[in-house]
């Protein structure tokens, strides 16, 4: 089956620190690849994505490559700040296009400290 | 930029009542989710639903639940009889199915029973 598992929260960090945050996934076929953020009390937000092997998503400083080879796609970020602090989520869709359902990872708390 | 509006932003009903959650996706696109969060834990696949029907359901989309988009830009979930256990964020997203099916997610709507 299809399931992605994440390394567990909270990720506590001072500001400016490094951020790996792992994932890695179980596909039948060619997933597409997503981070989703979520800030306290609001929705989920698409952080960043990739769809094939050896994609590289990236947006707000935010990078995570697509390996097949490992079936991993770790969230890294050279440099947090406060406003990071928030819940990442690591999700995959089993197919390109159409209708297709979002599977989640539990969630990584990242707590951002002064 | 388009977005996807949800309301109400929170509800709280007595167990065994109906309520309806209601959501308005994004205008041009085709495919229509519902996911849910119960507090502290990952995010749910619910239902999917395109061209006026539904595409996949899961094991948690049981009988009590349904979904109607009744006039081309609402699109609702009903719980018929709400039990303590429902009490979750329930997330409408959409997306227009190309390749990348990049869902975009509404706000949420908390709903609490007691």
């Amino acid at each position: 089956g299809n399931s992605v598992t994440q390394m567990e929260g909270p990720v506590t960090l001072s500001e400016e620190a490094f951020l790996t945050i792992n994932c890695t996934y179980t596909a039948t076929g060619y997933p597409s690849l997503f981070w989703y953020v979520q800030y306290p009390g609001e929705g989920l937000q698409l952080l960043l994505k990739a769809t094939k092997a050896d994609d590289k998503g990236s947006n707000k400083g935010f990078e995570a490559t697509y390996r097949k080879e490992t079936t991993s796609f770790h969230l890294e970020k050279g440099s947090v700040q406060v406003s990071d602090s928030a819940v990442y989520f690591c999700a995959l869709t089993p197919f390109s296009g159409g209708y297709n359902k979002l599977i989640f990872g539990a969630g990584t708390r990242l707590a951002v400290h002064p | 930029e388009p977005e996807v509006t949800q309301t109400p932003s929170h509800q709280v009903t007595q167990m065994g009542q109906e309520v309806i959650l209601r959501c308005v996706p994004i205008s041009n696109h085709l495919y229509f989710y519902w996911y849910r969060q119960i507090l502290g834990q990952k995010v749910e696949f619910l239902v999917s639903f395109y061209n006026n029907e539904i595409s996949e359901k899961s094991e948690i989309f049981d009988d009590q639940f349904s979904v109607e988009r009744p006039d081309g830009s609402n699109f609702t979930l009903k719980i018929r009889s709400t039990k303590l256990e429902d009490s979750a964020m329930y997330f409408c997203a959409s997306s227009d199915g190309d390749r990348l099916n990049e869902q975009y997610f509404g706000p949420g709507t908390r709903l609490t029973v007691t």
